[in-house]
């Protein structure tokens, strides 16, 4: 149990484009998800809270504009980097927690996003 | 500001001994605490959570936890060459609601 899933896992786009990157629990119900970003040699950085039905909570330095964050129903949120920059490449990794009290959060595989 | 901090290694621990691994915290109002472990390139798994002071154990690992001191451990007993990875301390504020500060990590590296 407690499976998330990300898509793509791999993407290479042009400087100038957006890419959404989709996070799904398969087999439970989120009413939050987490967006981290993982730099090389670098430990995973929250970037924002989703939360089902409102708007995303987003931590200091992330911009909300260039990272749009949707988190349309309990088992689907959705990150979209616009206008990416080659800096934005990076190791993008989504989370879910099943809710109920329990605090422990499910990690999905990662989505590598390569800028060129 | 939150801050977990590991002692970023490497750590080579032989075949069959026990691996200690050690996290401590800035923010004393902290409530969970996770261990996961990370293979390279891949995405962090769930080894352990603890809440509450003491010791916590499953299998061969073995998850302590001091609230006063701020410190968390992770024991590994009779490594195994696959549990060569890095391992992330991750702390939670509570509620639920936070996200999960993180640890930059220790790296392990267990010698057949």
């Amino acid at each position: 149990g407690a499976v998330v899933s990300q898509h793509p896992s791999r993407v290479i786009c042009k400087s100038g484009t957006s890419v959404k990157i989709e996070c799904r629990s398969l087999d439970f119900q989120a009413t939050t998800m987490f967006w981290y970003r993982q730099f090389p040699k670098q430990s995973l950085m929250l970037m924002a809270t989703s939360n089902e039905g409102s708007k995303a909570t987003y931590e200091q330095g992330v911009e909300k504009d260039k990272f749009l964050i949707n988190h349309a129903s309990l088992t689907l949120s959705t990150l979209t980097v616009t206008s990416a920059h080659p800096e934005d490449s990076s190791f993008y990794i989504c989370s879910a927690r099943p809710g109920g009290g329990k605090e422990t959060q499910y990690f999905g595989p990662g989505t590598r996003l390569l800028v060129l | 500001q939150k801050e977990v901090e590991q002692n970023s290694g490497p750590l080579s621990v032989p075949e069959g001994a026990i691996a200690s691994l050690n996290c401590t915290y800035s923010d004393r109002g902290s409530q969970s605490f996770f261990w996961y472990r990370q293979y390279s390139g891949k995405s962090p798994e769930l080894i352990m959570f603890i809440y509450s002071n003491g010791d916590k154990e499953d299998g061969r690992f073995t998850a302590q936890l001091n609230k006063a001191s701020q410190y968390v451990s992770l024991l590994i007993r009779d490594s195994q060459p696959s549990d060569s990875a890095t391992y992330l301390c991750a702390v939670n504020g509570g509620g639920g609601a936070d996200g999960l500060t993180f640890g930059k990590g220790t790296h392990l590296i267990i010698q057949p």
